[in-house]
């Protein structure tokens, strides 16, 4: 079947411009995550849904970091008056909702802020 | 908090050779730990976990508590094994911990 697909696959950004960065999980997979993976570094969490619930947002880097899951599905990252900082590899993952279970990844998003 | 270290960026050994990634962690609770792996264009991919004590490709890894290690282990390396690895940590949570990844090059 389908794995986690992520959309766009690559994002060029200006400083200050705003961003929507899509995340389809695998079918019936409860949890859904988002991570954060910069040049050279691990991925990083940021954000974590059980359903339409965000169970866990202590890693957003900032209020200008937002992420939504309305139908328990198709979750979307939004950042807001982007930074270079910002630029980097993000990451969607989803899982059965079992302790341990594995985590899907998707192929990311890269963004580029100029 | 926890906390994941892959103390090597690069480590590079020719075919045939053994292979040690290290990954040690520190978590005040009981840990579940994984090493995920990233092959050249791919996506990042579960390679094993510790509670299933599993031999994938080749590849084994011991949760050692006192040592607060869990080193990745291929006694024979091929050169399909160059890839980038991560170590990663499961708390409570369910979200990973993830050490800074260590680039596997196998030489022929």
């Amino acid at each position: 079947g389908a794995g986690v697909s992520q959309s766009p696959r690559y994002k060029v950004a200006k400083r200050g411009q705003d961003v929507a960065l899509r995340c389809d999980p695998i079918s019936g997979h409860v949890s859904l995550f988002w991570y954060q993976q910069a040049l050279g570094q691990g991925p990083e969490f940021l954000t974590y849904f059980q359903n339409e619930a965000q169970l866990d947002k202590s890693g957003l880097p900032s209020d200008r970091f937002f992420a939504e899951r309305p139908e328990g599905s198709v979750s979307t990252l939004k950042i807001q008056r982007t930074q270079q900082e910002d630029s980097a590899v993000y990451l969607c993952a989803s899982s059965l909702a079992l302790q341990g279970a594995e985590q899907f990844f998707g192929p990311g998003t890269r963004l580029t802020v100029l | 908090a926890q906390r994941v270290t892959q103390p090597e960026k690069l480590l590079s050994v020719f075919k045939g050779a053994p292979v040690e990634l290290k990954c040690n962690y520190s978590y005040s609770g009981s840990p579940e730990l994984f090493w995920y792996v990233q092959y050249s264009r791919q996506r990042l991919q579960l390679l094993l976990r510790h509670i299933s004590r599993e031999s994938i490709k080749g590849f084994t890894a011991d949760l050692n508590k006192g040592e607060t290690s869990f080193h990745l282990k291929k006694p024979f390396a091929q050169e399909e094994d160059s890839a980038m690895y991560y170590c990663a940590l499961d708390n409570a949570g369910n979200m990973l911990t993830f050490g800074g990844g260590t680039r596997l090059m196998v030489k022929p």
